[in-house]
């Protein structure tokens, strides 16, 4: 079973760079099977794509998020990043990781929460 | 942007019951994309159902989804004490590439 943790900061500046990381166990990121996804949840609210990245380097953004986001792969550590920049209080949510194919993901992390706060 | 809208908002049922989830697509969304998670407080959301009717690995088989045209259902045959959840439907759109989510119903305990 493929096993997704992620970690970062659990505070951010307005204005600033959320930088998260998704380490990927019982699996490799270079699996050309999968797609490597991050997904958010503000608080108390529903879920929202952000961006997803296939091992060959292909990306997909959220059109509402796409200036201001990136994904990148680590094939040495086996994990994969998230970057968001600037932030603002409306980027406050638990960040998860996920991987999966056929437009589904069957594996998620457990979450992390970011609050944008000065 | 293909909205989907879940309904109802909320959903109080006892454990032994039949719950029925609605998922209405704004637009036209193929079966092969739309997809049933579950979560529960604290965890991350559990793959249910993939393909509009396909159970995930490891599903239970009281887990069923269904569509009519524009119109996907998730249905839990007789609820189990473990069921009571949030669940989200979720759809990929090809041009351009994304994935929007329900709002979410949440099942309760009556």
């Amino acid at each position: 079973q493929v096993q997704l943790q992620e970690s970062g900061p659990g505070l951010v500046k307005p204005s600033e760079t959320l930088s998260l990381t998704c380490a990927v166990s019982k699996d490799s990121v270079t699996n050309t099977t999968n797609w490597w996804t991050w997904v958010r949840q503000a608080p108390g609210k529903g879920l929202e794509w952000i961006a997803e990245m296939h091992p060959s380097g292909s990306t997909n953004y959220n059109p509402s998020l796409k200036s201001r986001v990136s994904m990148s792969l680590d094939k040495s550590k086996n994990q994969f990043s998230l970057s968001l920049t600037p932030v603002t209080a409306a980027d406050t949510a638990i960040y998860y990781c996920a991987g999966g194919n056929n437009y589904v993901w069957g594996q998620w992390g457990q979450g992390t929460l970011v609050t944008v706060s000065s | 942007e293909t909205v989907l809208t879940q309904s109802p908002a909320t959903l109080s049922l006892s454990p032994g019951e039949r719950a029925t989830l609605s998922c209405r697509a704004s637009q036209s969304v193929s079966s092969t994309y739309l997809a049933w998670y579950q979560q529960k407080p604290g965890q991350g959301p559990r793959l249910l159902i993939y393909g509009a009717s396909s159970r995930a690995t490891g599903i239970p088989d009281r887990f069923s989804g269904s569509v009519s045209g524009a119109d996907f259902t998730l249905t839990i045959s007789r609820l189990e004490p473990e069921d009571f959840a949030v669940y989200f439907c979720q759809q990929y759109t090809k041009s351009p590439p994304g994935y929007t989510f329900g709002q979410g119903t949440k099942l309760e305990i009556k």
